[in-house]
């Protein structure tokens, strides 16, 4: 059974920093890994897409790599602002599963002015 | 933003009763899914649609039923609530299970089962 898990649960950071959130994976036969953002009360917002065979994705300030041998993906935010401040989630979707999602449980980050 | 709805957003019910819960989507896309979101347990799926009346059961679907009679809409039936269904629900479309195909969300459903 696939298996999700963001570390650190949660963040703070001053505002302009470079920050890096987390996600691992424990089976590597995925089909694409998908980032969202989910602000308190919302539902979630898709932020970045990767397939199985790329190593990265870039949308504005945003930067997700995807490493499939070590069950492992990384979100890079630069220069971060206090809007960025919302729960990050990354969901896996395993090849020959539908288009079923495997969630991680988040994590929460605080952009602080 | 995908033209997703869900209603209703906000439910209180008492334990043994039938909830019904609605989600609309205006984009005509295939695939519909419903997901519960609960700490410490990330969203989970509970059933999805590829199609009318074409529906499969997810991670956690038992206690709930789907129906899906029109493209447009995908409802979720909990037959008699329980405690343990309080939660908030998340329904999700998709164009096709194409692999570059990402997933939209409603605003949820918050429900409580008292």
């Amino acid at each position: 059974k696939q298996e999700v898990t963001q570390i650190p649960a949660a963040l703070s950071v001053p505002e302009g920093e470079n920050l890096v959130l987390n996600c691992s994976f424990t089976d590597s036969a995925i089909y694409n890994l998908q980032w969202f953002r989910q602000d308190p009360g919302k539902g979630l917002t898709s932020l970045l897409l990767i397939q199985s065979s790329q190593r990265e994705q870039t949308s504005g300030r945003l930067n997700a790599s995807l490493d499939k041998s070590s069950g492992r993906s990384t979100l890079y935010i630069a220069a971060s602002q206090p809007g960025d401040s919302a729960t990050y989630l990354c969901a896996v979707r395993l090849t020959g599963g539908g288009n079923k999602l495997t969630f991680g449980t988040g994590t929460q980050l605080k952009v602080e002015l | 933003d995908a033209g997703i709805t869900q209603s209703p957003r906000h439910k209180v019910t008492e334990t043994g009763t039938p909830v019904t819960l609605r989600c609309h989507q205006t984009e005509n896309h295939r695939y519909m899914y419903w997901y519960r979101q609960d700490p410490g347990h990330g969203l989970r799926l509970i059933h999805y649609s590829y199609g009318v009346k074409d529906t499969d059961k997810g991670e956690v679907s038992d206690g709930y039923s789907v129906s899906r009679s029109k493209t447009e809409d995908f409802l979720l039936t909990l037959e008699s609530a329980t405690s343990s269904q309080t939660s908030v629900y998340f329904c999700a479309i998709s164009e096709s299970r194409e692999r570059d195909q990402p997933q939209h969300f409603g605003d949820g459903t918050r429900l409580s089962i008292l």
